[in-house]
């Protein structure tokens, strides 16, 4: 399944420095769901976007992360001032309707390290 | 809120060996259950899933599940499995609210 692109696949960052990670859902998807990657952990899932909204961020911690999904471009997960416990693999997901009897079509991850 | 737990971590068989690997949940809701697989250095790709109907679903490569809804359970089960099966399996929940939660995940090895 090639339909969800994300980038970059792995990305190596400083503490202190920002992470951006981008997410294109499938053709004719409008709604993007973002999960992190913990071992043992399974898939938590961070936050809930449509087009210019973010429909629920209930996953999202407090600080430092923040989502949006334009009109016009792929998703972005920024993380600001990266530390090492960020390191972790993000998933992005799309469906194209609200998901009620959908499915989600994952992308291939990104892996982030934080030195 | 949802919640999915799926009690096996990790299970190693043999090849040609029975597979069952539970997931329950808690949702008093309507719900659509998912079970998802992913193989090493792949993304997630669905297995199979149920909305209604017949409780016991089908899904690719030999795969099935069934949705005992007085259990809240939606065990994946496969009669032989392969080497080819190796992989993280992970059961999905879908509810009101249109999330989907995930459980913590079962790794499987199997053994040539």
């Amino acid at each position: 399944n090639a339909g969800v692109m994300q980038n970059p696949r792995h990305l190596v960052r400083r503490r202190g420095q920002e992470a951006r990670l981008r997410c294109s859902p499938m053709k004719g998807h409008s709604h993007v769901y973002w999960y992190r990657q913990l071992p043992e952990e399974g898939l938590k899932f961070m936050v809930y976007l449509q087009k210019e909204n973010i429909i629920d961020e209930s996953g999202m911690p407090k600080e430092r992360f923040s989502a949006e999904f334009p009109k016009e471009g792929p998703s972005i997960l920024r993380i600001q001032q990266v530390v090492r416990g960020d390191s972790a693999a993000y998933f992005c997901a799309s469906s194209p309707d609200r998901g009620g009897t959908g499915e989600l079509f994952f992308g291939e991850g990104s892996r982030l390290t934080v030195l | 809120a949802q919640s999915v737990s799926q009690h096996n971590h990790h299970v190693i068989l043999s090849e040609a060996a029975s597979l069952e690997l539970g997931c329950n949940y808690s949702y008093g809701g309507t719900v659509n259950l998912f079970w998802y697989v992913q193989y090493p250095g792949q993304h997630l790709q669905l297995l199979l899933k149920y909305f209604s109907g017949d409780p016991l679903v089908k899904g690719i490569k030999g795969f099935e599940a069934e949705f005992i809804k007085s259990k809240f359970s939606f065990n994946l089960r496969k009669p032989s499995v392969q080497w080819s099966d190796t992989a993280e399996y992970f059961c999905a929940v879908n509810g009101a609210g249109n999330q989907f939660y995930f459980g913590t995940g079962t790794s499987l090895t199997v053994i040539p």
